[in-house]
């Protein structure tokens, strides 16, 4: 079974500081991770996603995410961060096989500070 | 470019009401979704289509129905509405092969059972 824990519900930083938002994966096999962005009143954008490969992934936006599979972890990070950055923030898992697989984490929500 | 649409925005329902969320996207995707988010938790699938014609069940799919009425449409049903299935409904669409990796979601429609 797979599960992803996102640490901090809540994140602020000040506009033009390092973004770091944190996920924690549990899956028995290897994973797809992927990271989600959801604006008010509007629904979910895929910002990037790891399946195989290079663990360094970019993504939209500035954005990019290493899967660190000693740590199990996917975090998320923007060097700089913009004011159009505010929003909520979804961290994804699936296996690669079967589907009805994909596990959402319950969101981090991102303020950015002028 | 109008990707995935959904109506209504909004509805208010009272218990026992039945109604229909319209899904359609414009990408000639072959998997379509249906999750619901609810606050405090990520989202959760209730039912997907890999392609037209099929429909499986996912994680939530108690008291919901679909119909895949062809590539691009894929409905929601609530026979009997119940408090509990107050929430936002998010359809989605993908162009992978693979299943469950939703990549385009439409706005969402809000929904309040009283």
């Amino acid at each position: 079974a797979q599960s992803v824990t996102q640490l901090g519900s809540h994140v602020s930083v000040s506009e033009g500081a390092l973004v770091l938002l944190r996920c924690n994966y549990s899956s028995s096999v290897p994973p797809y991770l992927f990271w989600y962005v959801q604006y008010p009143n509007q629904g979910l954008q895929l910002l990037l996603k790891y399946t195989t490969g290079a663990t360094l992934v970019k993504g939209i936006n500035g954005f990019e995410a290493e899967f660190k599979k000693s740590e199990t972890s996917f975090h998320l990070t923007k060097p700089s961060a913009h004011m159009s950055d505010a929003a909520e923030y979804f961290c994804a898992v699936s296996a690669p096989t079967g589907a009805n697989n994909l596990f959402f984490g319950t969101g981090t929500r991102l303020t950015v500070i002028p | 470019n109008a990707g995935v649409t959904q109506t209504p925005k909004f509805q208010v329902l009272k218990t026992g009401q039945s109604m229909t969320l319209q899904c359609a996207q414009d990408m000639n995707h072959n998997s379509m979704y249906w999750y619901r988010q609810d606050p405090g938790m990520g989202l959760r699938l209730i039912y997907y289509s890999a392609s037209e014609g099929t429909t499986d069940k996912g994680e939530v799919p108690n008291g919901y129905n679909v119909s895949r009425l062809n590539k691009r449409e894929f409905s929601l049903r609530l026979e009997s509405a119940a408090p509990s299935q107050t929430s936002v409904y998010f359809c989605a669409s993908s162009e992978e092969e693979r299943l469950n990796q939703p990549q385009h979601f439409g706005d969402g429609t809000r929904l309040s059972i009283l």
